[in-house]
Protein backbone atom coordinates (compact mmCIF):
# COMPACT_ATOMS: atom_id res chain seq x y z
CA UNK A 1 0.00 0.00 0.00
CA UNK A 2 1.53 3.33 -1.49
CA UNK A 3 1.52 5.99 2.03
CA UNK A 4 2.54 9.44 0.59
CA UNK A 5 3.41 12.02 3.59
CA UNK A 6 3.20 15.48 4.78
CA UNK A 7 4.38 17.05 7.34
CA UNK A 8 0.69 17.48 10.00
CA UNK A 9 1.12 21.06 10.66
CA UNK A 10 3.62 23.86 9.75
CA UNK A 11 3.49 28.06 10.74
CA UNK A 12 5.06 30.99 8.77
CA UNK A 13 5.14 34.44 9.69
CA UNK A 14 3.31 36.81 7.34
CA UNK A 15 5.64 37.63 4.24
CA UNK A 16 7.89 35.06 5.21
CA UNK A 17 8.35 31.76 2.89
CA UNK A 18 7.40 28.32 3.53
CA UNK A 19 7.66 25.08 1.93
CA UNK A 20 5.71 21.93 2.29
CA UNK A 21 6.40 18.70 1.11
CA UNK A 22 5.03 15.78 -0.30
CA UNK A 23 6.62 12.49 0.06
CA UNK A 24 6.73 8.66 -0.34
CA UNK A 25 6.73 6.48 2.64
CA UNK A 26 9.63 3.85 0.10
CA UNK A 27 10.33 5.94 -2.99
CA UNK A 28 10.80 8.97 -4.28
CA UNK A 29 8.43 11.31 -6.14
CA UNK A 30 9.42 12.63 -9.57
CA UNK A 31 7.39 14.57 -12.14
CA UNK A 32 5.68 10.92 -13.20
CA UNK A 33 3.83 11.00 -10.53
CA UNK A 34 1.88 14.14 -11.65
CA UNK A 35 1.86 16.19 -8.09
CA UNK A 36 -1.27 17.96 -7.58
CA UNK A 37 -1.73 20.50 -4.55
CA UNK A 38 -5.07 21.30 -3.09
CA UNK A 39 -5.91 24.28 -0.44
CA UNK A 40 -9.41 23.61 1.80
CA UNK A 41 -10.52 26.00 4.67
CA UNK A 42 -12.90 24.41 6.78
CA UNK A 43 -16.18 24.00 5.29
CA UNK A 44 -15.08 24.58 2.11
CA UNK A 45 -14.34 21.96 -0.77
CA UNK A 46 -10.84 21.89 -1.85
CA UNK A 47 -9.27 24.34 -4.47
CA UNK A 48 -6.61 23.18 -6.64
CA UNK A 49 -3.33 25.57 -6.33
CA UNK A 50 -0.87 23.30 -8.57
CA UNK A 51 -0.91 20.14 -10.78
CA UNK A 52 1.47 18.20 -12.83
CA UNK A 53 4.18 19.72 -10.28
CA UNK A 54 4.19 23.12 -11.11
CA UNK A 55 1.63 24.66 -13.19
CA UNK A 56 -0.51 27.16 -11.35
CA UNK A 57 -4.38 26.51 -11.60
CA UNK A 58 -6.06 29.27 -13.02
CA UNK A 59 -6.57 32.14 -10.38
CA UNK A 60 -3.84 31.26 -7.99
CA UNK A 61 -1.53 34.26 -6.76
CA UNK A 62 1.64 33.93 -8.29
CA UNK A 63 3.24 33.70 -4.32
CA UNK A 64 2.29 30.05 -4.60
CA UNK A 65 4.91 27.76 -7.09
CA UNK A 66 5.34 24.03 -7.02
CA UNK A 67 8.67 21.79 -7.55
CA UNK A 68 10.40 18.70 -7.13
CA UNK A 69 13.00 19.13 -4.41
CA UNK A 70 15.22 15.95 -3.72
CA UNK A 71 13.00 12.55 -3.44
CA UNK A 72 10.36 14.78 -2.52
CA UNK A 73 7.46 17.14 -4.50
CA UNK A 74 7.15 21.14 -2.86
CA UNK A 75 4.76 23.76 -2.82
CA UNK A 76 6.16 26.59 -1.71
CA UNK A 77 4.43 30.23 -0.70
CA UNK A 78 6.49 33.15 -1.51
CA UNK A 79 5.55 36.23 0.60
CA UNK A 80 2.77 34.17 2.47
CA UNK A 81 -0.29 36.04 3.60
CA UNK A 82 -3.32 35.79 6.22
CA UNK A 83 -5.64 34.35 3.74
CA UNK A 84 -3.08 31.66 3.11
CA UNK A 85 -3.37 29.74 6.56
CA UNK A 86 -5.13 26.87 5.26
CA UNK A 87 -4.99 22.87 4.92
CA UNK A 88 -2.63 21.89 2.17
CA UNK A 89 -2.95 18.42 0.50
CA UNK A 90 -0.64 16.94 -2.29
CA UNK A 91 -2.26 14.03 -4.33
CA UNK A 92 0.59 11.11 -6.20
CA UNK A 93 -0.47 9.59 -9.31
CA UNK A 94 0.96 5.90 -8.14
CA UNK A 95 -0.09 3.88 -11.90
CA UNK A 96 -2.71 1.80 -12.60
CA UNK A 97 -5.13 4.72 -12.84
CA UNK A 98 -4.90 5.19 -9.00
CA UNK A 99 -4.48 8.41 -7.24
CA UNK A 100 -3.17 8.87 -3.33
CA UNK A 101 -3.66 11.43 -1.02
CA UNK A 102 -1.11 12.90 1.09
CA UNK A 103 -2.53 13.68 4.93
CA UNK A 104 -2.14 16.96 4.55
CA UNK A 105 -0.51 19.81 6.39
CA UNK A 106 -2.33 22.35 8.78
CA UNK A 107 -0.51 26.08 7.82
CA UNK A 108 -0.90 28.68 10.41
CA UNK A 109 0.26 32.06 9.55
CA UNK A 110 1.01 34.15 12.35
CA UNK B 1 -17.88 27.20 -17.27
CA UNK B 2 -18.50 23.74 -15.71
CA UNK B 3 -20.43 23.01 -12.45
CA UNK B 4 -20.36 20.01 -10.42
CA UNK B 5 -23.58 19.79 -7.69
CA UNK B 6 -23.80 16.31 -5.34
CA UNK B 7 -26.74 14.81 -4.10
CA UNK B 8 -27.91 11.91 -2.69
CA UNK B 9 -29.53 10.82 1.21
CA UNK B 10 -27.78 12.04 4.07
CA UNK B 11 -28.00 9.22 6.32
CA UNK B 12 -27.68 5.36 5.43
CA UNK B 13 -28.23 2.49 7.54
CA UNK B 14 -25.26 -0.08 8.50
CA UNK B 15 -24.92 -2.40 5.89
CA UNK B 16 -26.64 -0.88 2.95
CA UNK B 17 -25.89 1.18 -0.10
CA UNK B 18 -24.57 4.65 -0.14
CA UNK B 19 -25.65 5.92 -3.58
CA UNK B 20 -24.73 9.38 -4.47
CA UNK B 21 -24.91 11.57 -8.23
CA UNK B 22 -23.07 14.14 -9.81
CA UNK B 23 -25.07 16.61 -11.55
CA UNK B 24 -22.94 18.70 -14.38
CA UNK B 25 -23.66 21.60 -15.75
CA UNK B 26 -22.21 23.68 -18.26
CA UNK B 27 -20.75 20.66 -20.10
CA UNK B 28 -21.24 16.95 -20.72
CA UNK B 29 -20.26 13.76 -19.57
CA UNK B 30 -20.30 11.90 -22.85
CA UNK B 31 -17.39 14.15 -24.49
CA UNK B 32 -14.01 15.09 -23.84
CA UNK B 33 -10.87 13.35 -22.29
CA UNK B 34 -11.92 13.76 -18.78
CA UNK B 35 -12.46 11.67 -15.86
CA UNK B 36 -15.18 11.90 -13.29
CA UNK B 37 -13.64 11.46 -9.48
CA UNK B 38 -15.49 10.91 -6.64
CA UNK B 39 -12.92 12.07 -3.29
CA UNK B 40 -14.17 11.56 0.51
CA UNK B 41 -13.39 13.62 3.53
CA UNK B 42 -14.27 12.02 7.18
CA UNK B 43 -15.13 14.87 9.76
CA UNK B 44 -11.64 16.21 10.89
CA UNK B 45 -9.71 13.84 8.65
CA UNK B 46 -7.45 14.23 5.32
CA UNK B 47 -8.90 13.26 1.74
CA UNK B 48 -9.44 10.15 0.46
CA UNK B 49 -9.37 9.47 -3.12
CA UNK B 50 -12.49 6.36 -3.87
CA UNK B 51 -12.14 6.32 -7.96
CA UNK B 52 -12.69 8.09 -11.12
CA UNK B 53 -14.74 7.02 -14.68
CA UNK B 54 -13.37 7.93 -17.94
CA UNK B 55 -15.20 9.72 -20.61
CA UNK B 56 -15.11 6.44 -22.57
CA UNK B 57 -16.78 4.58 -19.25
CA UNK B 58 -13.55 3.23 -18.20
CA UNK B 59 -13.09 2.93 -14.63
CA UNK B 60 -10.43 3.21 -12.13
CA UNK B 61 -10.88 2.60 -8.16
CA UNK B 62 -9.10 2.55 -4.95
CA UNK B 63 -7.74 -1.13 -3.84
CA UNK B 64 -9.29 -0.26 -0.41
CA UNK B 65 -12.76 0.05 -2.12
CA UNK B 66 -12.77 -1.56 -5.14
CA UNK B 67 -14.92 -4.71 -3.84
CA UNK B 68 -17.65 -2.33 -2.77
CA UNK B 69 -17.57 0.60 -5.48
CA UNK B 70 -19.16 1.19 -8.22
CA UNK B 71 -19.07 4.14 -10.34
CA UNK B 72 -21.06 4.97 -13.76
CA UNK B 73 -21.92 7.79 -15.93
CA UNK B 74 -25.49 8.53 -16.85
CA UNK B 75 -24.54 10.62 -20.02
CA UNK B 76 -27.99 11.03 -21.21
CA UNK B 77 -28.54 12.77 -17.77
CA UNK B 78 -25.07 14.68 -17.45
CA UNK B 79 -24.45 13.02 -14.63
CA UNK B 80 -22.28 10.29 -12.61
CA UNK B 81 -22.63 8.63 -9.46
CA UNK B 82 -21.24 6.35 -6.86
CA UNK B 83 -22.51 3.27 -5.33
CA UNK B 84 -20.62 2.37 -2.29
CA UNK B 85 -22.43 -1.19 -0.77
CA UNK B 86 -22.36 -2.65 2.66
CA UNK B 87 -21.59 0.51 4.81
CA UNK B 88 -20.65 1.08 8.30
CA UNK B 89 -19.69 4.24 10.09
CA UNK B 90 -16.19 4.40 8.80
CA UNK B 91 -17.93 5.61 5.21
CA UNK B 92 -19.53 8.58 7.45
CA UNK B 93 -17.81 11.60 5.16
CA UNK B 94 -18.15 14.76 3.04
CA UNK B 95 -18.16 13.40 -0.44
CA UNK B 96 -16.87 15.32 -3.46
CA UNK B 97 -17.02 15.36 -7.08
CA UNK B 98 -14.60 16.45 -9.60
CA UNK B 99 -13.11 16.50 -12.92
CA UNK B 100 -9.82 15.91 -14.26
CA UNK B 101 -8.93 17.76 -16.85
CA UNK B 102 -6.50 17.06 -19.79
CA UNK B 103 -4.00 19.00 -20.50
CA UNK B 104 -1.49 19.31 -23.22
CA UNK B 105 -1.70 15.91 -23.58
CA UNK B 106 -0.06 14.76 -20.30
CA UNK B 107 -0.80 17.55 -17.74
CA UNK B 108 -4.51 16.41 -15.01
CA UNK B 109 -5.90 18.96 -13.48
CA UNK B 110 -8.70 18.37 -10.73
CA UNK B 111 -10.82 21.21 -11.21
CA UNK B 112 -13.65 21.89 -10.84
CA UNK B 113 -14.94 20.90 -7.72
CA UNK B 114 -18.66 20.22 -6.17
CA UNK B 115 -19.36 21.61 -2.97
CA UNK B 116 -19.56 18.10 -1.27
CA UNK B 117 -22.31 15.94 0.33
CA UNK B 118 -22.10 15.11 3.92
CA UNK B 119 -23.58 11.45 4.09
CA UNK B 120 -24.13 9.78 7.63
CA UNK B 121 -24.23 5.83 7.91
CA UNK B 122 -25.86 5.63 11.76
CA UNK B 123 -29.19 3.22 12.45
Amino acid sequence: QTVVTQEPSFSVSPGGTVTLTCGLRYGSVSGSHFPNWFQQTPGQAPRTIIYSTHIRSSGVPDRFSGSILGKKAALTITGAQAEDESDYYCVLYVGSGIWVFGGGTKLTVL
Amino acid sequence: QVHLQESGPGLVKPSQTLSLTCAVSGGSTSTGNYHWTWIRQAAGKGLQWMGRIHTSGSADYNPSLKSRLTIWLDTSRHRFSLSLSSVTAADTAMYFCTRQTLHDGIDWEFDPWGQGALVTVSS
